[in-house]
């Protein structure tokens, strides 16, 4: 059962569009991050967060912008979509409290966002 | 530049047999190993991990070798099972770091 939700999974907009892609997270993580993946590439970092109030700017240049007004809420927004923001979103959170020995502070993501700009 | 790589993208084992998956990395300060399994139209899941005090993590059927001095991971399934069928991404970071930086993946399928 899934703990981070992701909406919506699949979204296929024109371009200049304004897009906010929600996610959401039932643990308490303080963490969350916004992954991006293109089709057989790598994920890149966009964004990521130490908690309320903490935004940062990943390795990968995004033009899209992110909030974190609450734990458990970490929304990502396009003010106006082209087709180059074509691409999967990933959501992910962890906990850095659990520590490291198991395995633990592990990202935990959501199902993805497709998003598609036309 | 890719600090993570993955160079086969795909995997075919006879169901029973041993899949082995391969991940390079070029950061001599990574600390700290992943491999996630995605499946299709879903999120990519924590499978196994290992630190670089270790070189060997064994979870079941998974077991995760690594080499600091090749700078060098695999991910053993023994045996495979037709279940296994997915998309296998390894990643790397240290533990003091912001993220980790992950592989392009390798499709692993299981052949009944």
């Amino acid at each position: 059962e899934a703990d981070i939700y992701q909406t919506p999974r699949y979204l296929v907009i024109g371009t200049g569009k304004k897009i906010t892609l929600e996610c959401s997270q039932t643990m308490g993580h303080d963490k969350m991050y916004w992954y991006q993946q293109d089709p057989g590439m790598e994920l890149h970092l966009i964004h990521y967060s130490y908690g309320v109030n903490s935004t940062e700017k990943g390795d990968l240049s995004s033009e899209s912008t992110v909030s974190r007004i609450r734990t458990e809420h970490f929304p990502l927004t396009l003010e106006s979509a082209r087709p180059s923001h074509t691409s999967q979103y990933l959501c992910a959170s962890s906990d850095p409290r659990t520590g490291w020995s198991s395995g633990a502070n592990v990202l935990t993501f959501g199902a993805g966002s497709r998003l598609t700009v036309l | 530049d890719q600090q993570v790589k993955q160079n086969s993208p795909s995997l075919s084992v006879q169901e029973g047999r041993i899949s082995i998956l391969n991940c390079d990395y070029t950061n001599s300060m990574f600390d700290y190993f992943l491999w996630y399994k995605k499946y299709p139209a879903e999120g990519p899941t924590f499978l196994i991990s290992i630190s670089s005090i270790k070189d060997k993590n064994e979870d079941g059927r998974f077991t995760v070798f690594l080499n600091k001095s090749a700078k060098h991971l695999s991910l053993h399934i023994v045996p495979s099972q037709p279940g296994d069928s997915a998309v296998y991404f390894c990643a790397s970071g240290r533990v003091t770091g912001n993220q980790f930086y992950f592989g392009t993946g390798t499709s692993l399928t299981v052949i009944p």
